[in-house]
This record gives C-alpha cells, sequence and structure tokens, in this order.
C-alpha cells in the first residue's frame, strides 16, 4: 500500500483554527479525502477534493493541496469541542481501495 | 435514509469457531469493500467487491472470505478466527461513477 503519514496527536483551544497536516507518495492520486471518526463510531466523510485543486473550502472546513509536495491539509475554523475527534487522511488508490492515513486525534480544550 | 448498515456491532468469539459478519447497503451502490482498523496502521483493505458476483483481494485478505451473491449485501467471513483477527472491522460501498465511499459504524470484533 502507499504510505499516507500525519502526526498522531493536536490539541487546540476552543474558537481557534485547528490546521491538520498529511503527506502522502502517490503523485497519481486522484482523489484525496479528510474522513472524521468520533468515539464508537464509524467514519464520516468530511470532505475530499481532486487532484487538479488547490484548494476546497466547505464552511468551517478548507483543504489546501500542494500536489509538489505531496501535502494536504485541513483547517477547521472556529474549532468547537465537538470537533473533537480523529481525523484521517486518504487517498485513492484505485481498485476500490482507500488508502488511510493513521488518524490525528485533535482535542479541543474548553 | 441512505446508510451502510453491519451487524453484529460487536462480537466475542473463540479461535476457531466460524463466524460472518453481514454488511448491507441502501444506496444500490456498485462498490463495496470491507477494512480493518489496528491502532498505528489506520485502515487497510480487505477485500473489495466491483459488483455482483465480482470480489477480489484488497491489502489484507489472509484469513477472510467475502461474497457478494445480492448487490446490497456484502458479509465477511472468517472460517477459523484467530486472536490476530482481533479488530475494528469497516464496511463501506460507492457507486461507479462517485469517489465517495460511505462506511458503516463498524464491528469491533475480540477473538480469544
Amino acid at each position: 500500500g502507499e504510505d499516507v503519514e500525519q502526526s498522531l496527536f493536536l490539541s487546540v483551544r476552543e474558537g481557534d483554527s485547528s490546521v491538520i497536516n498529511c503527506t502522502y507518495t502517490d503523485s497519481s492520486s486522484t482523489y484525496l479525502y479528510w474522513y472524521k471518526q468520533e468515539p464508537g463510531a464509524g467514519l464520516q466523510l468530511l470532505t475530499y477534493i481532486f487532484s487538479n485543486m488547490d484548494m476546497k473550502q466547505d464552511q468551517r472546513l478548507t483543504v489546501l493541496l500542494n500536489k509538489k509536495d505531496k501535502h494536504l491539509s485541513l483547517r477547521i475554523a472556529d474549532t468547537q469541542t465537538g470537533d473533537s475527534a480523529i481525523y484521517f487522511c486518504a487517498e485513492y488508490g484505485g481498485a476500490n481501495n482507500l488508502f488511510f492515513g493513521t488518524g490525528t486525534r485533535l482535542t479541543v480544550i474548553p | 435514509e441512505a446508510q451502510v448498515t453491519q451487524n453484529p456491532r460487536y462480537l466475542i468469539t473463540v479461535t476457531g469457531k466460524k463466524l460472518t459478519v453481514t454488511c448491507s447497503q441502501n444506496m444500490n451502490h456498485e462498490y463495496m469493500s470491507w477494512y480493518r482498523q489496528d491502532p498505528g496502521l489506520g485502515l487497510r483493505q480487505i477485500y473489495y467487491s466491483m459488483n455482483v458476483e465480482v470480489t477480489d483481494k484488497g491489502d489484507v485478505p489472509e484469513g477472510y472470505k467475502v461474497s457478494r451473491k445480492e448487490k446490497r449485501n456484502f458479509p465477511l467471513i472468517l472460517e477459523s478466527p484467530s486472536p490476530n483477527q482481533t479488530s475494528l472491522y469497516f464496511c463501506a460501498s460507492r457507486r461507479t461513477a462517485s469517489y465517495e465511499q460511505y462506511f458503516g459504524p463498524g464491528t469491533r470484533l475480540t477473538v480469544t
């Protein structure tokens, strides 16, 4: 499989912005995804970006893609306690396969 | 409501006792997959299916079987479970024309 890397932990104060980073290895990846996993729950598709885009914004979420550096980031504006979860970056690897990072546990401090 | 469902949600079993985890989707999706999630490893694909009667191995297929006799169902079969198959399992589905993959709520399996 592909190597998708994320830092394991991130803590932010409520109201601040959170930035979760991810690096991937397959330059031919067509789609890159962000999923959210709350405790005891499945994976929720937050957003995704096509590889020919640099940025995608959806309400409080902004995804930035740097294809040259194979770097993907998710910015959450005005982070709330309900945003506390594990966030997974994933790249589409063909054959209906998504290659996931290990996940970043975001803790929002009230 | 459009969803992917899995049963059971929690299962504790013993080594060697055959089990099946069911997965069903009501969105008429062609593609379905099974993943396992282990600490520090993210999610890894076990098997996938592009449509009825079409299945193929993912990255970690050893010890698992699947079948796709109907479009909505994609059961995961462990013929002889072993403790190293203790994990959190997710089923997922998507339409052929879409790259949005939807996940079920997960099945936590413990093999003693």
